[in-house]
C-alpha cells in the first residue's frame, strides 16, 4: 500500500523567509502527486499537482514543487512566505492507476508577521 | 468557496447513537468521496461514489455506510457511534474518476461523540 511521509509536522517562519516542506512516498511506479492547503477554518484546496512532464510544477500563490523520482520526493517550496500562508499543508499521492489519493499527515505552518 | 456543501457544520451526539452527514457536490460533478480526519489517523479515505454507484472503498468501518442519490448528493451514515468516531468528516467531489482529476473539498462536518 502507498504511504506518504511529511517529515515536518510543525514549521514556524518569519515573513519573507523561504519555505521547503518535505514529502516522500513509497510506491515506485507511476504516481500522481498533489499538494493541498487548508487555511484556518476553511476547506482543503489544491495548491498544485503533477502527473507528467516538467518535474518542476508551479502552483497558485507563488508555490512550486519539484518531483524527484529517484528520491521518491515531491517537496513544496516558496521563496518568500507571507503571514497569509499560515495554514496546514497536505501532500497526497495516487498511484498504480488508482485515482484515490493517500494523504500525508500534514504540516502546520505558522508565519510570524 | 469550493462549490461543495456539507451539512451540518457541527454535530454533538452520544455514544451508541446514529447520525447522517450530507454532502452536495459541485454542479456537474459525478464523483463524491468521503474522508475522515482525526488527530491520530490524519486524513483517511472512506468511500467513493460515482453517479450513484459505489466505486471504491477505503478504511470504512462496517458501522458506517454511504449512498449517492439520483440528484448526486451523498449521505454518510454513522451508527453505533463510539468516542473514537469523533473527527472531522470531509466530502470531496470531482467531475469523473480519472487520476488526474482534482478533488474539490467541502468545509467538513465536525462530529463530537460524548
Amino acid at each position: 500500500a502507498q504511504s506518504v511521509s511529511q517529515h515536518n509536522h510543525h514549521v514556524i517562519l518569519s515573513e519573507a523567509a523561504s519555505l521547503e516542506l518535505g514529502c516522500n512516498y513509497s510506491y515506485g511506479g507511476t504516481v500522481n502527486l498533489f499538494w493541498y492547503v487548508q487555511y484556518p477554518g476553511q476547506h482543503l484546496q489544491l495548491l498544485l499537482k503533477y502527473f507528467s512532464g516538467d518535474p518542476l510544477v508551479k502552483g497558485i500563490k507563488g508555490f512550486e514543487a519539484e518531483f524527484i523520482k529517484s528520491k521518491f520526493s515531491f517537496n513544496l517550496r516558496k521563496p518568500s512566505v507571507q503571514w497569509s500562508d499560515t495554514a496546514e499543508y497536505f501532500c497526497a499521492v495516487s498511484s498504480g492507476g488508482s485515482y484515490i489519493p493517500t494523504f500525508g499527515r500534514g504540516t502546520s505552518l505558522i508565519v510570524h508577521p | 468557496d469550493s462549490g461543495v456543501t456539507q451539512t451540518p457544520k457541527h454535530l454533538i451526539t452520544a455514544t451508541g447513537q446514529r447520525v447522517t452527514l450530507r454532502c452536495s457536490p459541485r454542479s456537474g460533478d459525478l464523483s463524491v468521496y468521503w474522508y475522515q480526519q482525526s488527530l491520530d489517523q490524519g486524513l483517511q479515505f472512506l468511500i467513493q461514489y460515482y453517479n450513484g454507484e459505489e466505486r471504491a472503498k477505503g478504511n470504512i468501518l462496517e458501522r458506517f455506510s454511504a449512498q449517492q442519490f439520483p440528484d448526486l448528493h451523498s449521505e454518510l451514515n454513522l451508527s453505533s457511534l463510539e468516542l473514537g468516531d469523533s473527527a472531522l468528516y470531509f466530502c470531496a467531489s470531482s467531475g469523473g474518476q480519472a487520476p488526474q482529476e482534482t478533488q474539490y473539498f467541502g468545509p467538513g462536518t465536525r462530529l463530537l461523540v460524548l
